[in-house]
């Protein structure tokens, strides 16, 4: 089993529609989680962090079930520029940035 | 930008030999990681310097070494390549000591290697 998996797509939607992207991870001792961006054929940035209350920042809203041990990132009115992968990222407290990234999520906005 | 630069962006090695990849950290970082990025898949954590020393290492087999510098920059150094070993290997820095778990690794552009 990944430590980290997430549905590969891709997520082919339109412009200005609302997209939820799933993630799950097996190690209950992970403490910090992110979202990253990655486009085609670059680096992987980060997004957002998440947390356990939930956060949200622009279209972006991020959410996080310890007890399921489950992450979810929504954007909502879609833009053609938001087309790119979705990394899921989990760490251990004290991982000191050893990050343990997802398969990503492929999203495609399309007019 | 991200201020992180990797040498270099691409190179094509046959099977049994040997690769160096480098990496420039970010000024004002004290921490580089290095990640492999087979294609279709996410980042793998390889192995993380911080003060000249290994601090951290995933799955990765021996053949698999690195350094790192007094400038922080690194080096990712692989024996015997095979040719699983295609992938993309991306250096990341941060800075210990400042939100050590901030999870913003900021990463440079990517080395693409193939192994025929």
């Amino acid at each position: 089993r990944k430590e980290v998996e997430q549905d590969p797509g891709p997520f082919n939607v339109p412009e200005g529609a609302t997209v939820a992207f799933n993630c799950t991870y097996s190690n209950s001792a992970s403490q910090s989680f992110f979202w990253y961006r990655q486009d085609c054929r670059k680096e992987p940035k980060l997004l957002m962090s998440v947390y356990s209350s939930g956060n949200e920042d622009g279209r972006f809203t991020a959410q996080l079930n310890r007890a399921s041990q489950y992450i979810s990132l929504l954007i909502r009115d879609s833009k053609l520029s938001d087309s790119a992968t979705y990394l899921c990222v989990v760490s251990l407290t004290g991982g000191g940035n050893k990050l343990t990234f997802g398969t990503g999520t492929q999203l495609k906005v399309e007019l | 930008e991200t201020g992180v630069t990797q040498s270099p962006t691409h190179l094509i090695k046959t099977r049994g030999q040997q690769v160096t990849l480098r990496c420039s950290s970010q000024s004002g970082h004290n921490t580089v990681s290095w990640y492999q990025q087979a294609l279709g898949q996410g980042p793998q954590f390889i192995f993380q310097y911080y003060r000249e020393e290994e601090n951290g290492r995933g799955n990765f087999p021996p053949r698999f070494s690195g350094l790192q510098f007094p400038n922080y920059s690194s080096e990712l150094n692989v024996n015997a390549l095979e040719l699983d070993d295609s992938a993309l290997y991306l250096c990341a820095s941060s800075s210990r000591g400042q939100g050590a778990d901030t999870g913003e690794l900021f990463f440079g552009e990517g080395s693409r290697l193939t192994v025929l």
